[in-house]
Order: structure tokens, then C-alpha cells, then sequence
């Protein structure tokens, strides 16, 4: 089975603070994702990586880094944490391959509030 | 642009009764559309994609090109199919990328 964990489950953190959320999979997964999950919204694309040092943004990466210094391991950053990022966060792997659009894994979400 | 249209954010039906939640979407080209489900206090998990065209847990999903729709049907609702479903299209940009619809919950009643 492919497992996906996301270190911390719930985060309350302040405005302004710098926020680490870190994402493992176990399965050797060249890809992984970062999503944000809003109600109404559906889920968003913050960045991904596509291999070890690789990324690229996806469709709302303002306020967000990423870091991707191992293949199993990718972290999201919030260099200054604000309160419109009150959010589920989604990380996801799936293998490497164009066609057809591998299955994505996700793990159990990291809630973030910010006061 | 690329997007996914889920008109409905909640349906409600009796357990019994047939489902469908609605999926539109725009894309040029050949799209490759999936159907992915999260239960209460599980993770996000893929329930089915179009290319498989498999029944999953009783569900079905055609795509229909000349509407540009991928609508989720099941002929008779169970309650532990509440849930929330999205809808997702494959980025034409590559990496698996997928684009998601906004959700609709489904609520199956006894």
C-alpha cells in the first residue's frame, strides 16, 4: 500500500510566523503535489516536483515555497504565515508517466489555522 | 483555460435512490477525466477514471464529448456512499498534474 504521511495533522500558528508542513511517501514516487483543500474551492495546486531539487509552481504558489532536497520527502513553506492560508493542506505522489495520468495519493491532510 | 465544473455542492437523496453527480468540463483536446472520493476522516482516494471504463462500488461515469461531461451515476445510493466527490482533469501540461472540480457532497439518508 501506498503511504503517504503527512507529519502534523492540525497547526495553529500566528500571523507572521514561518510554517514547515512536511509530506513522506514510501513508494519511490518520482511526483509529488501540493494541494489546498477550501471549501467551495475544490482543491488548488500550490507547487509540485517532478524529481529531487525539481519544482514548479502550480496555480496559487504566492506566499508558498517548496523544498525537495530527497525524493521521499516534500515540504511546503509558508515564509510568512497570514490568515487568508487558514487551510486544509493536501500532499500527493504519483509515479512518473505521461500517458495514462498516473493515480494520485494522497495523505491525510495537515489543518492549518492561522490567528 | 482548462476547468472543471461541479454545479451541485451537496445532494441529498434517500438510500434507494438513484445518484448522479454532475461533471462538466473544458478542454480542447482528449481529455483524460477521473472521479476521486473522500469519506469522513479518510484521505482523498481515486474511485474511478474514464479510460478503465470499470464499475467502482456501483458507480459508473461516461465521458460524453459532445457535452463535455463526465457525470457520476449509480442506480441505487447506499448510505456509506456519502461522501465528498470530485471531479479531476488531467493537466494537458504533463506530471499527473490534475485539475479539480469545487466538490459536491453527497448525504445518502436511511
Amino acid at each position: 500500500d501506498v503511504k503517504v504521511t503527512q507529519s502534523s495533522r492540525y497547526l495553529v500558528k500566528r500571523t507572521g510566523e514561518k510554517v514547515f508542513l512536511e509530506c513522506v511517501q514510501d513508494m519511490d514516487h518520482e511526483n509529488m503535489f501540493w494541494y489546498r483543500q477550501d471549501p467551495g474551492l475544490g482543491l488548488r495546486l500550490i507547487y509540485f516536483s517532478y524529481d529531487v531539487k525539481m519544482k514548479e509552481k502550480g496555480d496559487i504558489p504566492e506566499g508558498y515555497s517548496v523544498s525537495r532536497e530527497k525524493k521521499e520527502r516534500f515540504s511546503l513553506i509558508l515564509e510568512s504565515a497570514s490568515t487568508n492560508q487558514t487551510s486544509m493542506y493536501l500532499c500527493a505522489s504519483s509515479l512518473r508517466g505521461r500517458w495514462p495520468t498516473g493515480e494520485l495519493f494522497f495523505g491525510e491532510g495537515s489543518r492549518l489555522t492561522v490567528l | 483555460a482548462q476547468r472543471v465544473t461541479q454545479p451541485e455542492k451537496l445532494l441529498s437523496v434517500f438510500k434507494g435512490a438513484p445518484v448522479e453527480l454532475k461533471c462538466n468540463y473544458s478542454y480542447s483536446g482528449s481529455p483524460e477525466l477521473f472521479w476521486y472520493v473522500q469519506y469522513s476522516r479518510q484521505r482523498l482516494q481515486l474511485l474511478l477514471r474514464h479510460i478503465s471504463r470499470e464499475s467502482i462500488k456501483g458507480f459508473t461515469a461516461d465521458l460524453n464529448k459532445g457535452e463535455t461531461s463526465f457525470h457520476l451515476k449509480k442506480p441505487f445510493a447506499q448510505e456509506e456512499d456519502s461522501a465528498m466527490y470530485y471531479c479531476a482533469l488531467s493537466d494537458p501540461g504533463g506530471y499527473n498534474k490534475l485539475i479539480f472540480g469545487a466538490g459536491t457532497r453527497l448525504a445518502v439518508h436511511p
